[in-house]
């Protein structure tokens, strides 16, 4: 079955600074990745939706200026949380449809949980 | 806007016993509903999809069903066992294609032995 890859699984970082996190297709080419937020014991919520060669479209209330979302490539997305805040705390989950490139299954990363401080 | 419900935040059952989770949505009826099962500090992973054109899906232990009348899904674990525990997601397609999936809160089963 098609492979998404996240990295890295856990990061810690004080208040102010980047962190970039990977998402990577191991054994297919997505063309539209999403990335989702959730917090604990709430459903995944949609941040953005992330498509190769060009700007991510997000969702109401998600700063894209601070959630900077790169798909330079067909099997490569990256989120970076800049000047990351307490409250950007939360698990982070990348996901991209399947080889067949239609979104009626989603493959997921197996998250990564940010812990600012 | 799409909501989805899912009425219990968690569900308690004994081993060999039958798990029913319930998925109801309030707006428009999807083209098809999927099931998801999240382990904690896990990513999702897909267990089974059904159309709204199909009244129920099967998957060894696993089935499905979905009544668009009454925007409801059911999804039952037969023969539970204690592995099974984990939170079961039920994922709409937001209406449009190629768009992505909106979940619900999720159901938290607990399989106790």
């Amino acid at each position: 079955g098609a492979v998404v890859s996240q990295h890295p699984s856990w990061v810690i970082c004080k208040s102010g600074t980047s962190v970039k996190i990977e998402c990577r297709s191991l054994d297919f080419q997505a063309t539209t990745m999403f990335w989702y937020r959730q917090f604990p014991k709430q459903s995944l919520m949609l941040m953005a939706t992330s498509n190769e060669g060009s700007k991510a479209t997000y969702e109401q209330g998600v700063e894209k200026d601070k959630f900077l979302i790169n798909h330079a490539s067909l099997t490569l997305s990256t989120l970076t949380v800049t000047s990351a805040h307490p409250e950007d705390s939360s698990f982070y989950i990348c996901s991209a449809s399947g080889p067949r490139a239609t979104n009626e299954k989603l493959f997921f990363g197996s998250g990564t949980q940010l812990s600012v401080l | 806007s799409q909501k989805i419900e899912q009425n219990s935040e968690a569900l308690n059952i004994q081993e060999g016993k039958t798990a029913t989770l319930t998925c109801n949505y309030t707006n428009y009826s999807p083209a098809y509903l999927q099931w998801y099962r999240q382990d904690p500090g896990r990513g999702p992973v897909f267990l089974l999809l059904i159309r709204e054109n199909e009244k129920e899906k099967r998957k060894e232990r696993l089935k499905v069903t979905f009544d668009t009348t009454l925007k409801q899904s059911l999804f039952h674990i037969t023969a539970s066992q204690p592995a099974d525990s984990a939170t079961y997601l039920c994922a709409l397609d937001m209406g449009q294609a190629g768009t992505a999936l909106i979940f619900g809160k999720g159901t938290t089963l607990s399989v106790s032995s």
